[in-house]
């Protein structure tokens, strides 16, 4: 079955330690995303990339790290600069844009890592 | 800045009422609009999405939203509601920008009362 996968399901983090959350995907994909959800904020966008070796901040980059070297996996780094960094985070992927039958096509997301700080 | 609102972080129904979700866009540009539901711990699903064509648009588990123009909305309603809908439910927008990263509301969660 195609799909996104991320791990691990649930992550904890000692203060001033770097942390990498695994994302996954096997439906040919080029586009890819990470979220950051935090209660009554909605999700909120920390990098996405379009295209196998490049990536773009988006609007909450602060303490964040990406690579994309192959275009199934976009692993997200959560560095110890990240001031709080406690929340649900997501992973999403999409045909790239101006691809496919519409000229927009929508975003399908993983399961969701939850990381906690202790 | 373009924005997503969506009125209400809480709406309770009935089963088998009326379901109705709000969500208002802020932009001189029409977006593409998207409404996506959670479940407690789980990604996000798609219910429906607008792009071009008509206006009313009809989704999954028996959901659909209209876009109107003229009042920046995309309201998401469902005619019965059931207990199975208790969930989180998202507004997204996106406009026809290189970025095409998704914009989304703050998220209104739908309790079911039986």
């Amino acid at each position: 079955d195609g799909g996104i996968t991320q791990s691990p399901k649930y992550l904890f983090r000692k203060e001033g330690q770097n942390v990498t959350l695994s994302c996954e995907q096997n439906l040919n994909h080029d586009a890819m995303y990470w979220y950051r959800q935090d209660p009554g904020q909605g999700l909120r966008l920390i990098y996405y990339s379009q295209i196998v070796n490049d990536f773009q901040k988006g609007d909450i980059a602060e303490g964040y790290s990406v690579s994309r070297e192959k275009k199934e996996s976009f692993p997200l780094t959560v560095t110890s600069a990240q001031k709080n960094p406690t929340a649900f985070y997501l992973c999403a992927s999409s045909v790239r844009p101006g691809q496919g039958t519409s000229s927009y096509n929508e975003q399908f997301f993983g399961p969701g890592t939850r990381l906690t700080v202790l | 800045a373009q924005s997503v609102t969506q009125l209400g972080s809480h709406v309770s129904v009935s089963e088998g009422a009326l379901v109705l979700l709000r969500c208002n866009y802020s932009s001189s540009v029409p977006p593409y609009l998207f409404w996506y539901v959670q479940y407690p711990n789980q990604g996000l699903q798609l219910l429906l999405k607008y792009t071009t064509g008509a206006t009313l648009v009809k989704g999954i588990n028996g959901f659909e939203a209209e876009f109107k123009k003229s009042e920046t909305s995309f309201h998401l309603t469902k005619p019965s509601a059931h207990m199975s809908d208790a969930a989180e439910y998202f507004c997204a927008v996106t406009w026809d920008t290189g970025r095409r990263a998704l914009t989304f509301g703050s998220g209104t969660r739908l309790q079911v009362q039986p």
